[in-house]
């Protein structure tokens, strides 16, 4: 068990560019989530996999945000024309289980700086 | 919808005293509840969770929680604190028959002092 991966561990970009960011979840873990974080905040959702399907996406995520989780392993995160807004540390987790196991293990998040 | 609310955005204590982090919670139906603790420079941790039965759940750390129904409170608490416990601290809640998506509160930051 290595724990859930995230690459890379910051990122700066300007305003209007594209950014990726990738997650790879512990291995036995069906469940994928991406949420986003910003000082005094809690982990905002953004959008959740089981397998390789994307069954729910928060309706505040702009259409320029897409994520996707092929085969059911890694994830990606795709900010497409990023704006100042975006600036946040975007955290990945997953999970496996219910009941009494059930319980989120995250990466240690990717910082997106927009200047 | 389900929604978490910690009321405090920073709890001091001294080192050796008991401590309460407090949170609330909204939900449909019965509720999971989560505590999650992020030290400096470090990803979210699980620290204990409340699914069904006895309402004082022990965790990680020392740390234990008690479930409360009819205040639908989910405090966190430690009889001792350690400088060393100083973090936020996180409470989340989901409902036992949605989705697997839990939402989170605002975070607390619990600081210990020598």
């Amino acid at each position: 068990d290595t724990g859930v991966s995230q690459d890379p561990r910051h990122k700066i970009t300007k305003r209007g560019q594209n950014v990726t960011f990738r997650c790879d979840p512990i291995s036995e873990h069906n469940r994928l989530y991406w949420y986003r974080q910003t000082l005094g905040q809690g982990p905002e959702f953004l959008t959740y996999f089981q397998n390789e399907a994307q069954l729910e996406k928060s309706r505040l995520l702009s259409d320029r945000f897409s994520a996707e989780r092929p085969k059911g392993s890694f994830s990606t995160l795709e900010i497409q024309r990023t704006e100042q807004g975006d600036s946040a540390m975007y955290l990945c987790a997953s999970s496996f289980g219910d009941g009494p196991n059930e319980k989120l293990f995250f990466g240690s998040g990717t910082q997106l700086s927009v200047l | 919808a389900q929604s978490v609310a910690q009321p405090e955005d920073q709890v001091n204590v001294a080192e050796g005293n008991p401590l309460t982090v407090k949170c609330t919670y909204s939900v449909s139906g019965n509720p999971y509840l989560f505590w999650y603790v992020q030290y400096p420079n470090r990803g979210l941790q699980f620290l204990l969770k409340y699914i069904t039965g006895d309402n004082l759940v022990k965790g990680s750390y020392g740390f234990e929680a008690e479930f409360n129904k009819s205040q639908t409170s989910f405090h966190l608490k430690k009889p001792s604190a350690l400088v060393s416990d100083s973090a936020l601290y996180f409470c989340a809640v989901r409902a036992s028959g949605g989705s697997y998506i839990p939402t989170f509160g605002r975070g607390t930051s619990l600081i210990v002092h020598p």
